[in-house]
């Protein structure tokens, strides 16, 4: 049974530039949220994803922006990086909008430069 | 008042000894409440939902005071390999009926031998 998996594990990108994360869900789950997580810091909600749709979304400007493919696989974008953007991105997978029971993946930890 | 606040630690603690970390939220209509645990640089797991009446799962014990916004989680007997983040999550329902998940900042657990 295959758990959350992300994609890729590290990226190094500049300032300006755009960047896409990848997640595929737990099997079986539906629902997909992203989040941030600054050094030091707890992870912070940046949206989610059920039936491809934004369901909700977090305090995050506009820059990031996702979408979720009918496999409930989901992608992360982000335009114009700034060096603030660097952190660790999680995704968590759950069953029809649960946000209770979670499961993350790995994260992909993406250093702005 | 941040909406969910953790003692940042680090906690240096021997081995066998016990400790407990607090967590306090700011919402009094949060609904559900959570322990996660972060190795280093790894995703968070969830280590137990935390229920009004308390809760226990071997060496941890979780437990839920309501009216003064807090929750606790004790570790006895600690082991090494006790060494970790420990994040305080709570779940609260929003405006539109949707789940609102906040993560606190951890507490640093390190268990020296």
């Amino acid at each position: 049974d295959a758990g959350v998996t992300q994609s890729p594990t590290h990226l190094i990108k500049t300032r300006g530039q755009q960047v896409t994360l990848r997640c595929s869900p737990k099997s079986g789950h539906d629902t997909v949220s992203w989040y941030q997580q600054a050094l030091g810091q707890g992870p912070q909600f940046i949206f989610q994803y059920y039936e491809e749709e934004e369901r909700q979304r977090g305090n995050f400007p506009d820059r990031f922006s996702g979408h979720q493919f009918p496999n409930y696989s989901s992608e992360l974008n982000v335009n114009a990086l700034l060096l603030g953007d660097s952190a660790l991105y999680l995704c968590a997978s759950s069953l029809s909008l649960r946000m209770d029971i979670q499961y993350f993946g790995a994260g992909t930890r993406l250093s702005v430069l | 008042r941040k909406e969910v606040e953790q003692d940042p630690g680090p906690f240096n603690v021997p081995e066998g000894a016990t400790v407990a970390f607090n967590c306090t939220y700011s919402n009094s209509a949060s609904q559900s409440f959570f322990w996660y645990r972060q190795d280093c640089r790894k995703e968070p797991k969830l280590l137990m939902s935390v229920y009004s009446s308390g809760n226990e799962d071997g060496r941890f014990t979780a437990q839920l005071n309501r009216a003064s916004q807090y929750i606790s989680l004790l570790i006895r007997d600690s082991k090494l390999s006790d060494s970790a983040t420990y994040l305080c999550v709570v779940k609260t329902r929003g405006m539109n009926r949707d789940d609102k998940i906040i993560f606190g900042k951890g507490t640093r657990l390190h268990i020296l031998p």
